[in-house]
């Protein structure tokens, strides 16, 4: 069994739609939670951090599930530009290890 | 401000050949990681560096792999000898605090095609 497991898509969705994707983890002495955005052909960049409380930033919102070991991330109101991988991240206790998800894939559509 | 500066952005060699991958850090970064993407496996953590120290290098395939980080702003990725199954999209990423809060600073990333 992979440590972060997700969903690879692709999402298909129209601009405007909410789409969210869920993630899971393994390894219960994971620390912290993170999702990455990856374009075509591009390196990955920081999308945002997920916190316990959960956490907004404008159109995203992260949340994390400790008992049930998965975090998800929704979008509302797509937009062309969301069209990327999306990729979860987690960090073991320690704060070293860094794994991530296979991502999953969005494409929006005009 | 440079960020993570990977060479070469592209290798085309051959089975067999001996394949160098380097990777100068953002500097006053602590950690260094290098990851591995192919469309099968996704992006895997091959081995990662603190204060230039090796803590995990479980990742690493096998013997024909290995990395060094000889000072805070430089590390490199050998494969000697390559195989076409090494063929993948091959990542550096640093990170500027102890302990790593999650924000991973990537290159660019070297393309490497064995024949």
């Amino acid at each position: 069994r992979k440590e972060v497991e997700q969903d690879p898509g692709p999402f298909n969705v129209p601009e405007g739609a909410t789409v969210a994707f869920n993630c899971t983890y393994s390894n219960s002495a994971s620390q912290s939670f993170f999702w990455y955005r990856q374009d075509c052909r591009k390196e990955p960049k920081l999308l945002m951090s997920v916190y316990s409380s959960g956490n907004e930033d404008g159109r995203f919102t992260a949340q994390l599930n400790r008992a049930s070991q998965y975090i998800s991330l929704l979008i509302r109101d797509s937009k062309l530009s969301d069209s990327a991988t999306y990729l979860c991240v987690v960090i073991y206790t320690g704060g070293f290890k860094t794994i991530f998800g296979a991502g999953t894939r969005l494409f929006v559509k005009a | 401000d440079a960020g993570v500066i990977q060479s070469p952005r592209h290798e085309v060699t051959e089975m067999g050949q001996e394949v160098t991958l380097r990777c100068k850090p953002i500097s006053g970064h602590n950690s260094l990681f290098w990851y591995r993407q192919t469309m099968m496996r996704g992006l895997e953590l091959l081995i990662y560096f603190n204060n230039n120290v090796p803590i995990d290098d479980s990742g690493m395939p096998e013997d024909r792999f290995s990395a060094k980080m000889p000072n805070a702003s430089f590390s490199t990725l050998k494969i000697q000898p390559s195989e076409p199954r090494d063929s993948a999209v091959y990542f550096c990423a640093s990170s500027p605090i102890q302990g790593n809060t999650g924000e991973l600073f990537f290159g660019e990333g070297s393309r490497l095609t064995v024949l």
